[in-house]
């Protein structure tokens, strides 16, 4: 019930393409969901984040749609470029448990030039 | 403002060995949280530490702690070390009532 499923495990897209990671939970319990992005070598850095009562988030070329019925939530980058090849995980917590993020395996996206 | 910061970035022990991470939090910041990286197994929530008290704990053997100080800056212990503690140890900080977590660039542990 704590697990987030996160696919697909790789991604290769085309520069200018659109990239779509999918992420599922079981736990209705959670009540915040962000993107990380990684960079080898680096720390997970915040991408964007959305609260369950809201449909969809964007910021930039990056928009989070959340499906609180199917209890999904993705992230698609429009017109990809070859610097957004990283890894990307999604997460989800609980208010009520502080800084617990519950991650999914992440995705490692890589878009060609 | 500074991001969080972790010292050292990269350490080599042995087994049976104890070894001592540390992280600065983001100024202003009084929650910290360590998490675990591995290849197989992801990115696992250790534990969380708010205003120097143990908030919230992941399912770790109790090899791995924790405390915070005063300031905010936190560290992680692990004892008896084992080949499977190799790993990239991540700490983030947050705002107290915030959601957002920021992380620092992590201590590459090798365990042989």
């Amino acid at each position: 019930q704590q697990q987030v499923k996160q696919s697909p495990q790789s991604l290769i897209v085309q520069k200018g393409g659109i990239s779509i990671i999918n992420c599922a939970y079981e736990n209705t319990a959670f009540d915040y969901f962000p993107w990380y992005q990684q960079f080898p070598g680096k720390g997970p850095a915040l991408l964007i984040a959305i609260r369950p009562d809201v449909s969809e988030k964007k910021e930039g070329r990056f928009t989070i749609s959340f499906n609180k019925s199917a209890k999904q939530f993705s992230l698609h980058i429009m017109d990809s470029q070859p610097g957004d090849s990283a890894t990307y995980f999604c997460a989800a917590s609980m208010s009520n448990q502080g800084g617990k993020l519950i991650f999914g395996q992440g995705t490692e996206l890589s878009v060609k030039p | 403002k500074a991001g969080v910061t972790q010292t050292p970035r990269y350490l080599i022990k042995t087994r049976g060995q104890q070894v001592t991470l540390s992280c600065s939090p983001i100024s202003g910041h009084r929650s910290v949280s360590w998490y675990q990286q591995t290849p197989g197994q992801g990115l696992q929530f250790l534990f969380e530490y708010f205003s120097e008290t143990q908030r919230n704990k992941g399912n770790f053997p109790g090899r791995f702690s924790g405390r915070q100080f005063s300031n905010s800056r936190s560290e992680m212990n692990v004892s008896t070390l084992e080949l499977g503690d190799s790993a990239l140890y991540l700490c983030a900080s947050k705002a107290g009532a915030g959601n957002e977590q920021f992380f620092g660039p992590g201590t590459r542990l090798t365990v042989l």
